[in-house]
């Protein structure tokens, strides 16, 4: 069974970076796409971007200019940076496997990890 | 730019039948926009129900089902149970401009 757990800070300053981790166990990273989805408290689901095995990435058009999404296949991980961060990036952060094409779901999910800014 | 809409609440007597619709603020959801649905109880991550518009994921009851209804997609639960009061968000393929789009979720209360 494929397992994805998030870690990194709780807490981030206005204007600086987000950095979190999403480590995928239980399967092989290599050959999938892996996403980053977030979630304001009481509000809906927001997808970020998504990263293949490869390296190659995609990114939701809103976000792009201030994301950034790697992998590295030796550790079964992969990550996401959101720069400048404000008020407004304060979510709970899942990362979740797929969609490996445009019609495929997010087959599988992390728990999430909450991220606030404030100073 | 163009939202994805869904009802923000629906209520449902247990046993019964609920539809759930994800709309477009401009146009019509097709096929092409391959819907999905998630089901999102509160603390849990999202659980994904439907891909590719009618497509059960692995261990879904077969009471959850989807469709095209009209202009809209469509979440259909039949024989709702106490535990199926969740939150349900859609997702759309908006293309390879835009990406994955989640509507706004509906709050489906069973009493």
């Amino acid at each position: 069974q494929v397992q994805l757990q998030e870690s990194g800070p709780g807490l981030v300053k206005p204007s600086e970076t987000l950095s979190l981790t999403c480590t995928v166990s239980g399967g092989s990273i290599s050959g999938y796409y892996w996403s980053w989805i977030r979630q304001p408290a009481g509000k809906g689901l927001e997808w970020i971007g998504r990263i293949y095995s490869s390296g190659f990435t995609y990114y939701n058009p809103s976000l792009k200019s201030r994301v950034t999404m790697s992998v590295d296949t030796s550790q079964s991980q992969f990550s996401l940076k959101v720069t400048s961060v404000t008020a407004a990036d304060t979510a709970m952060y899942y990362c979740a496997r797929g969609p490996f094409s445009t019609w495929d779901p997010f087959d599988y999910w992390g728990q999430g990890t909450l991220v606030s800014v404030s100073s | 730019q163009t939202v994805v809409t869904q009802e923000p609440s629906f209520s449902v007597s247990p046993g019964g039948t609920v539809t759930l619709t994800c709309g477009l603020s401009s146009g019509s959801v097709s096929t092409s926009y391959y819907p999905s649905w998630y089901q999102q109880t509160p603390g849990q991550a999202p659980r994904t129900l439907i891909h590719s518009t009618n497509s059960r994921s692995s261990g879904v009851p077969d009471r959850f089902s989807g469709s095209i209804l009209g202009n809209k997609g469509a979440l259909t639960i039949t024989g709702a149970q106490a535990d199926d009061e969740s939150d349900y968000y859609c997702m759309l393929y908006m293309g390879s401009g835009f990406g994955w789009v989640f509507g706004g979720g509906t709050k489906l209360t069973v009493l």
